[in-house]
């Protein structure tokens, strides 16, 4: 079976300028996620979907960020404009629903630079 | 605040010695999960510990649970230059009603098997 799609890999971009994330998740996982790494602040959660609806976005750092469920097999995190604080690692995972105690399967990230 | 918080930070020891990593959590949980990071790529779920287990098995790893002290431990037996990576622990977020499997993970251990 196919992981959870992230794309792109990497994206360097010019600080103002919009940048789009894009993931797919594993078929039949009703759960989305979207977090960002970096070293200062660790793994945080910016926005989960249950059933392609947004549940908490109380981690989205301001409204510059945005993000989309259209359909159960796509979402996109977008940023506009960036900045060159943005940069970091941002992941998105996917899983069943939580009372079957599965567990949460992640991308590959996308690795964002604003310069 | 963060739910899980590791001990060590990080971890370096001798291929073929044993690597032991700590987890402490807040709140009361019915499963506690760890995972893996290499660098580069996304976490990747290594096991799940039911609230109702005191240990749990699979391969070189072994996890314990105790709930009267809120705490797991994961150790790494006979360790490989490959278990070079970030380990986290992950619970599920307490206020989270809406069924979908929103996990906090912890800080991380980075452990660094030197061969």
């Amino acid at each position: 079976d196919a992981g959870v799609i992230q794309s792109p890999r990497h994206e360097v971009t010019e600080m103002g300028q919009e940048v789009t994330l894009r993931c797919k998740p594993i078929s039949g996982h009703n759960s989305l996620f979207w977090y960002r790494q970096t070293m200062m602040r660790g793994l945080e959660l910016l926005i989960y979907f249950n059933n392609n609806v947004p549940i908490d976005d109380s981690g989205m750092p301001e409204d510059r960020f945005s993000a989309k469920m259209p359909n159960a097999s796509f979402s996109t995190l977008k940023i506009q404009p960036s900045e060159p604080r943005d940069s970091a690692v941002y992941f998105c995972a996917s899983s069943r629903m939580r009372s079957s105690n599965q567990p949460q399967h992640f991308g590959d990230g996308t690795r964002l630079s604003i310069l | 605040s963060q739910q899980g918080e590791e001990d060590p930070q990080a971890l370096s020891i001798q291929e073929g010695e044993n690597a032991t990593m700590n987890c402490s959590y807040k709140t009361s949980i019915n499963n506690l999960q760890w995972y893996r990071q290499n660098s580069g790529r996304g976490l990747v779920h290594l096991i799940l510990i039911r609230s109702n287990e005191r240990e749990k098995h699979s391969g070189r790893l072994r996890v314990t649970l105790d709930t009267s002290k809120k705490s797991s431990s994961l150790l790494i037996t006979a360790s490989r230059a490959a278990d070079t990576a970030s380990y986290f622990c992950a619970t599920p977020h307490p206020q989270d009603q809406t069924g979908a499997n929103n996990l906090f993970f912890g800080t991380g251990t980075r452990l660094t098997v030197i061969p």
